[in-house]
């Protein structure tokens, strides 16, 4: 089955880091993504993980990958207000002889002064 | 490099009608994807488009159809509206291969009256 989730709030202050969580279940994501929704706005792709890396930096981002509980954690180092957007995760799976993306929920992050 | 557009930025339609909507894809990008996105949601995939044909597709009735030209570009054609089918309705141009990065634009606000 195809499922993600992820918890729906959270607030930090600013200068403070931010660690997104997102829990997903099929088995033949290969790869996985995180997306920043600003109001109004569409998708930006903001960085990604192949499943056999435990771990990818790229500047203030810092992604974490447990395969084996199907976890994924997206943590923002010294937040800053323009952070404050809707996160999504999302698994790229098999559809037809398509790349399907399947998103969680998103994860609204407000940083506070 | 010219990122993904759609048009129209927002419509509204009444219940019964059809619509078109389009998208212009990433340059070099040869494959686009379309999805729906209702207020409060994660996008939900539509369906894949890959030299002109549909390559894989969502759990979306057959009265969403899409065709792809020659250049990538595409449309989204959805017939006999529902007032479910008020969303922000996206395009996403990826290149075939991994790692399957998908490029959204900044959607089409359809609401259904």
């Amino acid at each position: 089955g195809e499922d993600v989730e992820q918890s729906l709030f959270l607030s930090v202050r600013e200068g403070d880091s931010s660690v997104i969580n997102c829990t997903y279940t099929d088995s033949s994501s290969t790869y996985l993504y995180w997306y920043k929704q600003e109001p109004g706005a569409g998708l930006q792709l903001l960085t990604y993980i192949f499943s056999n890396m435990d771990m990818k930096q790229d500047q203030r981002l810092t992604v974490l990958l447990n395969k084996k509980d199907k976890h994924l954690s997206l943590r923002i180092a010294d937040t800053q207000t323009g952070d404050s957007a809707i996160y999504f995760c999302a698994e790229s799976i098999p559809s037809g002889s398509a790349r399907q993306l399947t998103f969680g929920s998103g994860t609204q992050l407000t940083v506070l002064p | 490099e010219t990122g993904v557009t759609q048009s129209p930025t927002h419509l509204i339609k009444t219940r019964g009608q059809q619509v078109t909507l389009r998208c212009s894809s990433q340059s070099g990008h040869n494959t686009v994807s379309w999805y729906q996105q209702a207020l409060g949601q994660g996008p939900q995939f539509i369906f894949q488009y890959y030299r002109e044909e549909e390559n894989g597709r969502g759990n979306f009735p057959p009265r969403f159809s899409g065709l792809q030209f020659p250049n990538y570009s595409s449309e989204l054609n959805v017939n006999a509206l529902e007032l479910d089918d008020s969303a922000l309705y996206l395009c996403a141009s990826s290149l075939s291969g991994p790692p399957y990065e998908q490029y959204f634009g900044p959607g089409t606000r359809l609401t259904v009256t």
